[in-house]
């Protein structure tokens, strides 16, 4: 089916750095989602956006929804060990069953 | 209650077995979806249930086989199933048209 593009796949770095990550689509979405995922365990939900241009935050995590809704980012500040984990974005149409399209992941390392 | 729980946490099975996955949740949430994630890769859908009827069925062979007995409540029965179906089961629940809440995942293993 069809996935995101999300980038980066794979981030390896210090702990105390500032993180970014970012999707894009082809489609429009009327929702943003970002999710983490710890090995072996489900996703967890970070943020949503619900509104083109919205910025919102949620401690050290802010994403915004992107003026054109093809597209989200997410930035991590002041990164520390706990932060490691998958991140998925996800797009959602209300037309389409509330049915998700995820990004491909990327895969965060924080070396201590 | 804000989560969603799924048993068993593990499950290794035969290819002749029949075993079920459990997944609930009480946040008064009427759709509910199942899952399937292989590593490395983004979740893929495989049903949705809204308001306890099938609405979306990906194509998911006929060996895997859904029930939603009440609003709280999704199975997903296992029969018959391929080594190649070993992966984690997720499911998931939301309100019409919001965020979907993922459960903690069954790591199943058919051998």
């Amino acid at each position: 089916g069809q996935q995101l593009n999300q980038s980066p796949q794979s981030m390896f770095i210090q702990e105390g750095e500032d993180v970014s990550m970012n999707c894009t689509s082809s489609s429009i979405f009327n929702t943003w989602l970002w999710y983490k995922q710890d090995p072996g365990e489900g996703p967890v939900l970070l943020i949503a956006l619900y509104k083109a241009g919205e910025l919102t935050s949620n401690g050290r995590l802010t994403a915004q929804f992107g003026i054109t809704r093809k597209d989200s980012f997410l930035n991590i500040s002041a990164s520390i060990p706990s932060d490691v984990g998958i991140y998925f974005c996800a797009g959602q149409f209300n037309n389409a069953g509330n049915m998700l399209t995820f990004g491909g992941g990327t895969r965060l390392m924080v070396k201590p | 209650d804000t989560e969603v729980t799924q048993t068993p946490k593990h499950l290794v099975m035969g290819m002749t077995n029949k075993k079920s996955l459990k997944c609930e949740q009480h946040m008064g949430h009427r759709a509910m979806y199942w899952y399937k994630q292989k590593a490395k890769k983004p979740p893929e859908l495989m049903f949705v249930y809204s308001y306890e009827k099938l609405s979306i069925n990906e194509s998911v062979p006929s060996r895997f086989s859904p029930e939603c007995p009440n609003s709280s409540l999704l199975n997903l029965h296992l029969h018959a199933l391929q080594p190649e179906d070993s992966a984690l089961y997720l499911c998931a629940s939301s309100l019409p048209y919001n965020e979907q809440f993922f459960g903690p995942g069954t790591r199943l293993t058919v051998l």
